[in-house]
């Protein structure tokens, strides 16, 4: 089965700020990797496909990167509706999460 | 617009059975796998099970396998978990979640998920 590590498990963060959060697979994924925000009481959406594709409607300021076993999501300027639960999933076989990044306000 | 309604949900003693079902509309149901994927309260995204369009490949989690059947009725445009022989490490919120292409592909559309508590 393949693992996927994220790093941090919380960042603090304030309006403005450029974050990145990492996510490594156990082996490697090719490019096979997505990324999801997720606010509290609501499902999962969808922001990266295939590690740095992004969704439809979904806004610039998020990217995403890497390939093989280390990927990042980078937010260029954090707005105050980015501050969320944010999970890898690769896809290369099966389907497994990290175990997520909540990013809080400093 | 497309919409994934999960229903089914609630409280089941251990060891027995619950069905759930995923309401899909908006898309051509029968031509997109669907995936289950569940969140214990306060955890992280756990992948459950996938099933193909046509209802032929079914996959499942090693924690579930055994256990739980997916199924799909595409003349209903429905989806289905059946869950037995149920244990309080399954009580989460589970989420059905539509996958965005044929193969190798993340989810792009997700229902609001229904909550499954397993107490005695």
């Amino acid at each position: 089965d393949i693992q996927m590590t994220q790093s941090p498990s919380t960042l603090s963060a304030s309006v403005g700020d450029r974050v990145t959060i990492t996510c490594r697979a156990s082996q490697s994924i090719s490019d096979w990797l997505a990324w999801y925000q997720q606010k509290p009481g609501k499902a999962p959406n969808l922001l990266i496909y295939k590690a740095s594709t992004l969704e439809t409607g979904v806004p610039s300021r998020f990217s995403g990167s890497g390939s093989g076993t280390e990927f990042t999501l980078t937010i260029s300027s954090l707005q105050p509706d980015d501050f969320a639960t944010y999970y890898c999933q690769q896809y290369n076989s099966l389907y497994t999460f990290g175990q997520g990044t909540k990013l809080e306000i400093k | 617009q497309v919409q994934l309604v999960e229903s089914g949900g609630g409280v089941v003693q251990p060891g027995r059975s619950l069905r759930l079902s995923c309401a899909v509309s908006g898309f051509t149901f029968s031509t997109y796998a669907i995936h289950w994927v569940r969140q214990a309260p306060g955890k992280g995204l756990e992948w459950v099970s996938v099933i193909s369009y046509d209802g032929m490949n079914k996959y499942y989690a090693d924690s579930v396998k055994g256990r739980f059947t997916i199924s799909r009725d595409n003349s209903k445009n429905t989806l289905y978990l059946q869950m037995n022989s149920l244990r309080p490490e399954d009580a989460a919120v589970y989420y059905c979640a539509r996958a965005k292409g044929s193969y190798r592909t993340s989810f792009d559309y997700w229902g609001q998920g229904t909550l499954i508590t397993v107490s005695s």
